[in-house]
């Protein structure tokens, strides 16, 4: 069983602060590692798939980073708003499974 | 909207009753999963379709039966099941290569369908 992790579980921040969270993974047999955002009530929306160690993707004020060796990617919110309030999910894809095996999320809120 | 849709969008059953759950992609995928989220848990995947074909079948117990008539179509046929099978199912759909593995691709999502079992 592949274990993912994210951390915090939730986080509450001001509008206008800028905020990460983490999502650590297995470092071996790495293939690709997905990260999605997920509003209450709306289905899951890619933001991002990473596949190489080193990789910085960016998406307006989102970004990520990428770790494949120690195992970890980071997700950068810059000048949160209310709007970015939602449950951030990372999927990893590695191993000999055919499947994403996802974390349980960071649950984030942008108070105004 | 993602072009994946789901209905119902929410579903109350009693343990005996005999439902199903309709998918349905218009982004020309040939893959379609689906996935089950119980309460505090991560997003569980429960079957994947490859060009019609049932690839995965993560030991789901057999009071869920899927369908794949056509890569636009997913159907999760539900009967007899418990009250601990109260969840949200979602659906997704990705472009995958013939007999390739899934590594890149971006899955997409449906909204879910809320599933309440007394």
């Amino acid at each position: 069983i592949l274990n993912v992790e994210q951390s915090p579980q939730s986080l509450h921040v001001q509008e206008g602060d800028s905020t990460n969270f983490t999502c650590s993974f297995p470092s071996s047999n790495f293939y690709a590692l997905h990260w999605y955002r997920w509003e209450t009530a709306k289905s899951p929306e890619a933001l991002f798939v990473m596949t190489l160690n080193g990789d910085e993707k960016k998406k307006g004020r989102i970004s990520a980073t990428l770790n494949t060796k120690e195992g970890y990617s980071y997700l950068y919110i810059k000048g949160s708003q209310p709007e970015d309030s939602a449950t951030y999910l990372c999927a990893f894809y590695g191993g000999s499974a055919r499947q994403l095996t996802f974390g349980s999320g960071t649950q984030l809120t942008v108070l105004p | 909207e993602t072009g994946v849709t789901q209905t119902p969008r929410h579903l109350v059953m009693g343990m005996t009753n005999k439902k199903s759950l309709k998918c349905e992609q218009h982004l020309g995928h040939n893959a379609m999963y689906w996935y089950k989220q119980s309460a505090k848990k991560p997003l569980e995947l429960m079957f994947v379709y490859n060009f019609k074909e049932q690839t995965e079948n993560n030991s789901v117990p057999s009071r869920f039966s899927p369908e794949c008539p056509n890569s636009s179509h997913l159907f999760l046929h539900l009967h007899t099941l418990q009250p601990e099978d109260s969840a949200l199912y979602l659906c997704a759909s990705s472009q995958e290569l013939a007999g390739g593995p899934l590594r890149t691709d971006t899955q997409y999502f449906g909204p879910g369908t809320r599933l309440t079992v007394l």
